[in-house]
């Protein structure tokens, strides 16, 4: 199983800034990485898949990178509306899994 | 873009088994991935499984032993079913649709308890 590490746990900012959420596999996932985001109460919303796709309808201030080990999200500038859990998953190898999540809070 | 919701029992005994549907609408349930995932609470998502509409599935193995998935085009559902479910399997539960998981239902809270 590949086990997904996000770094770091909780992420604490002010709107404006620049956010950075790092995931790492434990083995080659090649560019098959997803990125949600999920606020209390709802399910997750796809935001990035294969690495670096914006999914429908997500701003542009949401970017993906990397490939093989190591992936990033980075929102440009934080909205109120981006304070939440945001999970990375990969479709390269069964099972399919998750990291365990990082936190943007308001700072 | 398609909408999903779940339904089923709210709770369900030590030891029975957990069945959940979910409906499809506003699209086709036809040549496509439908998954099941959960969430206990606080804690991060884990992926179940997988069945396509042509009948082939793919399981998480950790859970393999006990799960059963199935899709019914007729009535744009497909199911879920956990059998000899422990407390550690309350959680709520989603069904998500493709490759990625594009759409979602809303979710519902399954809890296991006599």
């Amino acid at each position: 199983e590949i086990v997904l590490t996000q770094s770091p746990a909780t992420l604490s900012l002010s709107p404006g800034e620049r956010a950075t959420l790092s995931c790492r596999a434990s083995q080659s996932v090649s560019s098959y990485l997803a990125w949600y985001q999920q606020k209390p109460g709802q399910a997750p919303r796809l935001l990035i898949y294969d690495a670096s796709n914006r999914a429908t309808g997500i701003p542009a201030r949401f970017s993906g990178s990397g490939s093989g080990t190591d992936f990033t999200l980075t929102i440009s500038s934080l909205e109120p509306e981006d304070f939440a859990v945001y999970y990375c998953q990969q479709r390269s190898n069964w099972p399919r899994t998750f990291g365990q999540g990082t936190k943007v809070d308001i700072k | 873009q398609v909408q999903l919701q779940e339904s089923g029992p709210r709770l369900v005994k030590p030891s029975e088994t957990l069945s959940l549907t979910c409906t499809v609408s506003g699209g086709s349930i036809r040549s496509y991935f439908w998954n099941w995932i959960r969430q206990p609470a606080g804690k991060a998502l884990e992926w179940i499984g997988r069945v396509y509409t042509g009948g082939n599935t793919n399981y998480n193995p950790s859970l393999k032993s006990r799960v059963t998935m199935s899709v019914d085009t007729s009535k744009s559902q497909f199911s879920l079913e956990l059998s000899s479910v422990t407390a550690a399997d309350t959680a709520v539960y989603y069904c998500a649709s493709g490759y990625y998981y594009e759409d979602w239902g809303q979710g519902t809270l399954v809890t296991v308890s006599s």
